[in-house]
């Protein structure tokens, strides 16, 4: 079945760039996304990619595909300390297809002041 | 436009016991999901509903565990009975679509099972 994977912890100083890395198995996957969790909340999606994409930027966040290496990236530019936070990477087939989301572990990045 | 809405955000219940939870998506959207989040883990779908149709359960268990759907707009997830193990966030999320790509996710409801 699918299967995606995240480190566990990033940390770094405000204002550095953060870099979050994912790694996937299904070579069918058609969308990947990058949500954001903060504490007792729900499940806030950032940005996501398309397959045939290399490379997508949105303000301070840039994702990256290397479809070959099945390898999602994201980085944060001039990381604040709110976006301290959990950051889940995703996966899905088609859409009405019957795969669903499945999600990685998720990164905890601590941003230090 | 409001957002997903969840209740009740905590509860704390004794193993062997019934538990209810209850998602209202936003106004609109035909897709429903529960998913269900360990801690420490990334969101499990447990079920999809396509307006009061269930689409895929495949990872519901359904020997406690039921949902229903019933006029195509609230949802109700059951659990009964409880195990240690159903300790989790449930979270209700709802997309536009069935082939949309974006899904919103309500705040959870936080399960304590003792």
């Amino acid at each position: 079945g699918e299967d995606v994977e995240q480190s566990l912890f990033l940390s770094v100083r405000e204002g550095d760039s953060s870099v979050i890395n994912c790694t996937y198995t299904d070579s069918s996957s058609t969308y990947l996304y990058w949500y954001k969790q903060e504490p007792g909340a729900g499940l806030q999606l950032l940005t996501y990619i398309f397959s045939n994409m290399d490379m997508k930027q949105d303000q301070r966040l840039t994702v990256l595909l290397n479809k070959k290496d099945k390898h999602l990236s994201l980085r944060i530019a001039d990381t604040q300390t709110g976006d301290s936070a959990i950051y889940f990477c995703a996966e899905r087939g088609l859409p009405g297809s019957a795969r669903q989301l499945t999600f990685g572990s998720g990164t905890q990045l601590t941003v230090l002041p | 436009e409001a957002g997903v809405a969840q209740s009740p955000r905590y509860k704390i219940i004794e193993k062997r016991q019934s538990v209810a939870f209850w998602c209202n998506p936003i106004s609109g959207h035909a897709t429903l999901y529960w998913y269900q989040q360990i801690l420490g883990q990334g969101p499990k779908l447990l079920i999809q509903f396509q307006n009061n149709g269930v689409v895929d359960d495949s990872q519901l268990p359904k020997d406690r565990f039921s949902a229903e759907r019933l006029k195509g707009v609230d949802s109700t997830l059951k659990i009964q009975p409880a195990k240690l193990e159903d300790s989790a966030v449930y979270l209700c999320a709802s997309s536009g679509y069935r082939g949309s790509y974006e899904q919103y996710f309500g705040p959870g409801t936080r399960l304590t099972v003792t």
